[in-house]
């Protein structure tokens, strides 16, 4: 079965500074991987996605993540934190040719002045 | 041009009442999908459709019932509503089959049930 653990609900950081969630899959088989964001009062928006093209994937925005296999992690960084960067940050799995997603229970990122 | 579209975007509504939720995508996927974000953000999948056929059915009430008339709409009807049912509901397509295909969110009906 597949699931997505993402570790801290809650992360702060201040403008300017490293943003790092981090998103764990258990699969039995390599997934394919996608990081989703939600502004307030709004759907959700895929940031960037994992096809097994390359390891280090780039996204909108500036965010990038780095598919580890040996780790079964996929974390999502940014080098600087801007104030819009504040959201709801939701890692998400799927398996070839299934039509479920399985999402992550979300990170919310607050970035402080 | 919106991708995935929802109406209505509010629903205010008494308990013991039957309201619907529509969604249409104008992106020509074959797969849609309901989901419920309750108060905490958890995203919760509840139905999906491919062509017009119910493939994911995830234990969610038979008060629930999705319909899916042609595979660009897939509409949520949800009779004698409880408090529980307050959340917001996001409609989603994605194509199925192809190695990276991910699902596109409309921008969601936050329902509130008094």
């Amino acid at each position: 079965a597949q699931s997505v653990t993402q570790l801290g609900s809650h992360v702060s950081v201040s403008e300017g500074a490293l943003v790092l969630l981090r998103c764990n899959y258990s699969s039995s088989v390599p997934p394919y991987l996608f990081w989703y964001v939600q502004y307030p009062n709004q759907g959700l928006q895929l940031l960037l996605k994992y096809t097994s093209a390359a390891t280090l994937v780039k996204g909108i925005n500036g965010f990038e993540a780095e598919f580890k296999k040996s780790e079964t992690s996929f974390h999502l960084t940014k080098p600087s934190a801007h104030m819009s960067d504040a959201a709801e940050y939701f890692c998400a799995v799927r398996r070839y040719n299934f039509n479920k997603f399985y999402f992550g229970s979300g990170t919310k990122l607050n970035v402080k002045p | 041009d919106t991708a995935v579209s929802q109406t209505p975007k509010y629903l205010v509504t008494q308990m013991g009442n039957d309201k619907s939720i529509k969604c249409e995508q104008n992106l020509g996927h074959d797969t849609m999908y309901w989901y419920k974000q309750d108060s905490k953000k958890f995203l919760k999948i509840m139905f999906s459709y491919n062509n017009k056929e119910l493939i994911i059915n995830e234990t969610v009430p038979n008060r629930f019932s999705p319909k899916s008339p042609d595979k660009a709409h897939l509409n949520l009807h949800i009779n004698s509503l409880e408090l529980g049912d307050s959340a917001v509901y996001f409609c989603a397509s994605s194509q199925a089959g192809g190695p990276n295909n991910e699902q596109f969110f409309g921008p969601g009906t936050r329902l509130t049930v008094l």
